[in-house]
């Protein structure tokens, strides 16, 4: 158990849906990472939070925006959802907030868009 | 920043030492070097991490030769559960972007009986 939570476990929805899938970092982490495993493209880093700033980011659709609450938990929002977004969907938390800095990855939602 | 290749796979047997090689030519001054596994449908978990030379820890060894534009985990006499991916990472405690947070697809390490 890395110490990270992150809900629902599982998600299914409709093409066109919105919806929002939670973090809950390591008590004392001030980063939150959020990334995308589908089958065919690997783990992509989406972007980073840093004490309730965005610190990086990465391959994020416009579609998903993301935001760091002042108690530090994250909240990653996927709006007119399309088939191609399924996928698992990791948040990852670390204490500073360097590129290097050790991660610490929850068990995942897994999307599903039908 | 710094770009790091990895095969894409590798396969080995129980009881042997498997070596993964990763590439990273232009990695910076500032820069370490991050190894993480993952199992199907987990997190990637943090395995070691290193500047230079040599890292050890109970799981897993790392060498860095003094160029630093390779590095090499090294995992000894591994087992059926060490069938995982195995990501490499470049990057700083002080810098900021993307780069450091590409994980790739990773090397895909099978080990048979």
């Amino acid at each position: 158990d890395s110490g990270v939570t992150q809900t629902p476990k599982h998600l299914i929805t409709a093409t066109g849906q919105r919806v929002t899938l939670r973090c809950s970092p390591r008590s004392g982490d001030l980063s939150v990472y959020w990334y995308q495993q589908s089958l065919d493209q690997g783990l992509q880093f989406l972007i980073q939070y840093y004490n309730g700033e965005e610190r990086a980011k990465g391959n994020i659709l416009e579609r998903f925006s993301a935001q760091q609450f002042p108690d530090l938990h994250s909240e990653l929002n996927l709006s007119s959802l399309e088939l191609g977004d399924s996928a698992l969907y990791f948040c990852a938390s670390s204490p500073r907030q360097g590129d290097t800095d050790t991660q610490y990855f929850g068990p995942g939602t897994r999307l599903t868009v039908l | 920043l710094a770009k790091t290749t990895q095969p894409i796979s590798m396969d080995s047997y129980e009881g042997q030492e498997v070596n993964i090689t990763c590439s990273h030519n232009n990695i910076a001054t500032n820069d370490y070097i991050t190894w993480y596994q993952q199992f199907p449908s987990q997190g990637p978990r943090f395995i070691i991490q290193g500047y230079k030379t040599k890292v050890t820890n109970e799981v897993a060894s790392l060498f860095i030769p003094a160029d630093r534009k390779s590095s090499t985990l090294s995992l000894p006499r591994v087992s059926l559960s060490d069938t995982a991916v195995y990501y490499c990472l470049v990057g700083s405690y002080s810098g900021g972007g993307a780069d450091g947070l590409t994980f790739g697809k990773g090397t895909h390490l099978i080990i048979q009986p």
